[in-house]
């Protein structure tokens, strides 16, 4: 159990609809990263937010947005959703020291499947 | 660009032979740092080791060693008599670093593993 939770561990929902996941990181850390694994795309690198800051934008669509709340807990919004948006998203947290490579920890995911 | 290439799609071995997974990485930073994590069947990222750029001793832990080549660009990861529960998707990562702390992975494609009886 790497510490890091993530709810729902499966979402099944319909094109055009908007959901949220959420995310709770390991007790003291301060970074929370949100990656989308998909066959076709692997995993890719979507958000990193620190200490509640947007840190990093990576292959995100503009569909997708995310926020850290003052609790350290993050939520990845989707909307307008398309059947090519399913896929595997995790959350990592890492302690967030600047520049310092800082060892990631993923939690379980949550599948989404859009029908 | 930085890139992670693990040529390796899946490997299939019997129960207690020795394999090793191969990760190729390009980057033109100095200071960087790779890792591997481990997805087993039920879906979760497992993290195995982090590695910086200035560290090339190599690592054993259990069954596991690891092997730093800077002068190949290579991370490649060896499993010593390896076991059934040794199934799953291995991913090599290289840790992207800028100023005011971005840090993201970049990952290869993956090899999977498959331990047989």
């Amino acid at each position: 159990d790497s510490g890091v939770t993530q709810t729902p561990k499966h979402l099944i929902t319909a094109t055009g609809q908007r959901v949220t996941l959420r995310c709770s990181p390991r007790s003291g850390d301060l970074s929370v990263y949100w990656y989308q694994q998909s066959l076709d795309q692997g995993l890719q690198f979507l958000i990193q937010y620190y200490n509640g800051e947007e840190r990093a934008k990576g292959n995100i669509l503009e569909r997708f947005s995310a926020q850290q709340f003052p609790d350290l807990h993050s939520e990845l919004n989707l909307s307008s959703l398309e059947l090519g948006d399913s896929a595997l998203y995790f959350c990592a947290s890492s302690v967030g020291l600047a520049g310092a490579g800082d060892t990631q920890y993923f939690g379980p995911g949550t599948r989404l499947t859009v029908l | 660009a930085q890139k992670v290439t693990q040529a390796q799609t899946e490997i299939s071995v019997v129960e207690k032979e020795d394999v090793t997974l191969d990760c190729v990485y390009e980057t033109r930073d100095t200071t960087y740092y790779l890792f591997w994590y481990k997805q087993p069947p039920s879906g979760e990222l497992v993290f195995l080791i982090r590695r910086n750029s200035f560290d090339e001793q190599n690592e054993i832990s259990g069954r596991y060693s690891w092997n730093f080549q800077k002068s190949t660009s290579s991370f490649n990861f060896t499993i010593t008599a390896s076991q059934v529960v040794d199934s799953a998707v291995y991913f090599c990562a290289l840790s992207e670093i800028a100023s005011g702390g971005y840090n993201k992975l970049i990952f290869g494609a993956g090899t999977r593993l498959a331990v047989h009886p």
